[in-house]
């Protein structure tokens, strides 16, 4: 059973610019959440997808998007960069249902400069 | 909208001493928690977690945890800890019914002496 993986692991852009980040889920898992875990702080969720339909949103910008695709994959896209975007990035599989446990990626570092 | 404290946010112990890290949430609702760790250099992964039922709920490797819906409150414990325990622990609440917000804390980081 292959596990969470998110790719890139390290990322570095500039303020503007914009940036994709991809998760393939865990086997058989068919949602995907992503969060925004910033230094010293606790990951803050950002949205979740369920069969290619967002089904939950945190508190964060509509610069802040994402896609679920039919082999339950995501990405996550960020535009117009800010500094205070330089976080750790998360993605966790389940299955649907919030009763379901949540498996995490090992997360992508993005430095925004 | 809901939020999680974590009152310590570094503990050191010294191996099988006793832990309990604090976590109280604010939500008039239903809610249900959870408690992750993550290990050095490892992904965040599910410790326990509490749905509804028996207020005491017991967890991976030792770990227990205790709802206490008139403090608003899921503590973890563990008896005696070891030096494999140091980790980074997060407490977790989500709402229950409505859309999917999980509200995690900043996290308690443990060090455990051997």
């Amino acid at each position: 059973e292959t596990g969470v993986t998110q790719s890139p692991t390290h990322l570095i852009k500039t303020r503007g610019q914009q940036v994709t980040l991809r998760c393939s889920s865990q086997s058989g898992h068919n949602t995907v959440s992503w969060y925004q875990q910033a230094l010293g702080q606790g990951p803050q969720f950002i949205f979740q997808y369920y069969r290619e339909e967002e089904n939950g949103r945190g508190n964060f910008p509509p610069r802040f998007s994402g896609l679920q695709f039919p082999n339950y994959s995501s990405e996550l896209n960020v535009n117009a960069l800010e500094l205070d975007d330089s976080a750790l990035y998360l993605c966790a599989s389940s299955l649907s249902g919030t009763d379901n446990e949540q498996f995490f990626g090992p997360g992508t570092r993005l430095t925004v400069l | 909208a809901q939020s999680v404290s974590q009152h310590n946010h570094h503990v050191i112990l010294s191996e099988a001493a006793s832990l309990e890290l604090g976590c109280n949430y604010s939500y008039g609702g239903t809610v249900n928690l959870f408690w992750y760790v993550q290990y050095p250099g490892q992904h965040l992964q599910l410790l326990l977690k509490y749905f509804s039922g028996d207020p005491l709920v017991k967890g991976i490797k030792g770990f227990e945890a205790e709802f206490i819906k008139s403090k608003f409150s899921f503590n973890l414990r563990k008896p005696s800890v070891q030096w494999s325990d140091t980790a980074e622990y997060f407490c977790a609440v989500n709402a229950r019914g409505g859309s999917y917000i999980p509200t995690f804390g900043r996290g308690t980081s443990l060090i455990v002496h051997p």
